[in-house]
């Protein structure tokens, strides 16, 4: 079955250090998002794409970078973790046409500290 | 900009009660309206949408109905039970793939 993999799915580092999450899919979806949920905000978006070598800026892109090389991944650096970036982080995906639905990893929650 | 507003809760019921969980929208085009659920520890996963106004969404005894004149679209099951306790995000996106506007979400628990 298809599926979208987010690793590790849990990370404590310290302020300073770079940090990278990853995220897989195989659906051979050209759309793929980062989140970050927090308490009170709900999902916030970071970065997203819609296809290999196109990368954006979401809402709360500050410190945070992406790079899509190919199709299926996406990861998501933390230039320099700071603890405001301690929370739960998503990657999905999505088809580049159509009305469907955004397919969810199951998250991955980053302590810095 | 688009934004999503919902109850933020905690909701707390008892098995068998009817629950409303509301949500309003303002968006600058026409989206389509989705409601996700969250259970503990793990990611979101879509419970019903609806396309275009008055389309109404279901899936597991949750109901949702497009609501264009009160920009609204309240989710709502006649029954819950204790397996429904979850977190639930109501969201909007427009066609072609683009991202999703999420809520804050809503806690619910649903005591035996």
């Amino acid at each position: 079955d298809a599926e979208i993999t987010q690793s590790p799915r849990h990370k404590i580092t310290e302020t300073g250090r770079q940090v990278t999450l990853a995220c897989h899919q195989t659906w051979n979806h050209n759309n793929m998002f980062w989140y970050r949920q927090d308490l009170g905000h709900g999902l916030r978006l970071i970065h997203y794409s819609y296809g290999v070598q196109d990368t954006n800026k979401g809402e709360v892109s500050d410190g945070y970078s992406v790079s899509r090389s190919n199709t299926e991944d996406l990861p998501l650096t933390l230039e320099s973790a700071a603890s405001s970036q301690t929370s739960v982080y998503f990657c999905a995906s999505r088809p580049g046409t159509g009305n469907t639905e955004a397919f969810f990893g199951q998250g991955t929650r980053l302590t810095v500290v | 900009g688009d934004s999503v507003t919902q109850m933020e809760g905690p909701v707390t019921l008892s098995e068998e009660a009817f629950l409303t969980i509301n949500c309003t929208y303002t968006a600058t085009g026409y989206p389509s309206l989705f409601w996700y659920v969250q259970y503990p520890g793990e990611g979101l996963q879509l419970l019903l949408k609806a396309t275009k106004a008055d389309d109404k969404g279901s899936n597991k005894g949750f109901e949702a109905t497009y609501r264009k004149e009160t920009t609204s679209f309240h989710l709502e099951k006649g029954s819950v039970q204790v397996s429904d306790s979850a977190v639930y995000f109501c969201a909007l996106s427009y066609t072609y793939g683009q991202n999703f506007v999420f809520g804050p979400g809503t806690r619910l628990s649903v005591l035996p």
